[in-house]
């Protein structure tokens, strides 16, 4: 079973800063927090991921909590492409830096509204 | 390299018959993993390999479903007497550190 919690679905308007909010409040210390999103009928696309400290790239910013229990994605201007499933996954880092195994839940719908 | 190839995009098949998969994965990669997703889900593991070797199968990877990686680089998940629950997207995916997937085979099992 996965071993995050997203809500369902969430809106965000088009421009705005779309917060997306995943809690993990059983993840291990070895455990990254991976943040993929899925366009209709396309498959999983890589979006950031991150262990205790923020990260940003040119797609997304990730938030952890100081306790690693929670995070939030944030598309800091949305716009009508970024309407996707966004799954938030908790996975170890295999020895040589490979990510695990990961175990999705069902994700966030978000829709971008113009 | 264009990233991860699947193909066939699209297979219909009547129950019974047996059907094979290719994924072509990113050039160097050495991991790749096979998911299934079902309407309304998200992607359920399957299987994955490092290199040629196949390290772990998810209980849902029943004895009608076998994949292989000869030489560690293209993969194919066959699945033998196909039932219309096999009915699904198969995701392939492959990393050397994050993963990243192909576009999906939908199998229509009527």
């Amino acid at each position: 079973d996965a071993k995050t919690t997203q809500p369902t679905s969430m809106d965000c308007a088009e421009g705005r800063a779309a917060n997306l909010p995943c809690n993990h409040s059983t993840i291990s210390g070895n455990e990254y927090v991976y943040w993929y999103r899925q366009i209709h009928s396309q498959g999983p696309q890589y979006i950031i991921h991150g262990l205790k400290n923020n990260e940003t790239n040119e797609m997304a910013s990730l938030i952890i909590t100081e306790d690693r229990k929670s995070s939030t994605l944030i598309l800091p201007h949305a716009t009508l492409r970024d309407t996707a499933v966004y799954y938030c996954i908790v996975s170890p880092m295999n020895y040589g830096g490979s990510q695990g195994n990961l175990i999705f839940g069902k994700g966030t719908k978000l829709s971008v509204k113009p | 390299d264009t990233g991860v190839s699947q193909n066939p995009r699209h297979k219909i098949t009547k129950r019974g018959q047996n059907v094979t998969f290719r994924c072509d994965p990113i050039s160097e990669h050495n991991r790749l993993y096979w998911y299934r997703q079902t309407l309304g889900q998200g992607p359920e593991f399957l299987t994955y390999f490092q290199n040629e070797a196949q390290l772990e199968k998810s209980r849902l990877l029943s004895d009608r479903f076998s994949a292989e990686r000869p030489k560690g680089s293209f993969s194919t998940l066959e699945i033998q007497r196909t039932e219309q629950g096999d009915s699904a997207m198969y995701l392939c995916a492959s990393s050397l550190y994050e993963a990243f997937f192909g576009q999906g085979t939908r199998l229509t099992v009527v």
